[in-house]
């Protein structure tokens, strides 16, 4: 059972683009909705994080858009870099709980 | 503030045996998760403890068994290898059940 589905799987875009990445989810009982960043042989790290609250974080260039109504959000990455190329996943988090669900990940490419 | 620690990084083991990887927590965070992330598969969650108590546990087999201590850190065990459990396993760490959770750079385990 896909909880989250994450889209595209990969993106290429040029230096100074803004890609954008999307995640739709299906159950109304989460509660917190990141963003990870994974470069080869790491682990995921937090790049940024919204709460059900609010449409709209920005930090630094990194941008979550979140529909509550739509069950969707979305992350925009402005300005990118050739360093920005790594693998992005959503994920979402059930109220009182550990637990993340994680998208399926998308591979993305900033060229020169 | 050390963030995530797991050791060891890499693993070879052969089919049939047992594996425990370790996991310390950052310091002052009582969570524990636990993932696996293959290519398949992508990041799938394993288990969850908070102050030593399992608290969830996703979809894996028995042969799949963690345990945490006092001191928070945790440990995961996988009885009578298989070839499928060729992974990357993850271990993150949270303060509350409402804050962000934390990466470690990940178990790298091969079964021949």
């Amino acid at each position: 059972q896909q909880q989250v589905k994450q889209s595209p799987q990969s993106l290429i875009v040029q230096k100074g683009g803004i890609p954008i990445i999307n995640c739709a989810y299906e159950n109304t009982a989460f509660d917190y909705f990141p963003w990870y960043q994974q470069f080869p042989g790491k682990g995921p790290a937090l790049l940024i994080a919204i709460r059900p609250d609010v449409s709209e974080k920005k930090e630094g260039r990194f941008t979550i858009s979140f529909n509550k109504s739509a069950k969707q959000f979305s992350l925009h990455i402005m300005d990118s870099q050739p360093g920005d190329s790594a693998t992005y996943f959503c994920a979402v988090k059930p109220d009182s709980s550990y637990k993340l669900i994680f998208g399926s990940g998308t591979r993305l490419l900033v060229r020169p | 503030k050390a963030g995530v620690t797991q050791t060891p990084r890499y693993l070879i083991k052969t089919r049939g045996q047992q594996v425990t990887l370790s996991c310390s927590p950052i310091s002052g965070h009582r969570s524990v998760s636990w993932y696996q992330q293959t290519p398949g598969q992508g990041l799938q969650f394993l288990f969850e403890y908070f102050s030593e108590t399992q608290r969830n546990k996703g979809n894996f087999p028995g042969r799949f068994s963690g345990r945490q201590f006092s001191n928070s850190r945790s440990e995961m065990n996988v009885s009578t290898l298989e070839l499928g459990d060729s992974a990357l396993y993850l271990c993150a760490s949270s303060l509350g059940v409402s804050d962000e959770a934390f990466f470690g750079q990940g178990t790298r385990l091969t079964v021949v």
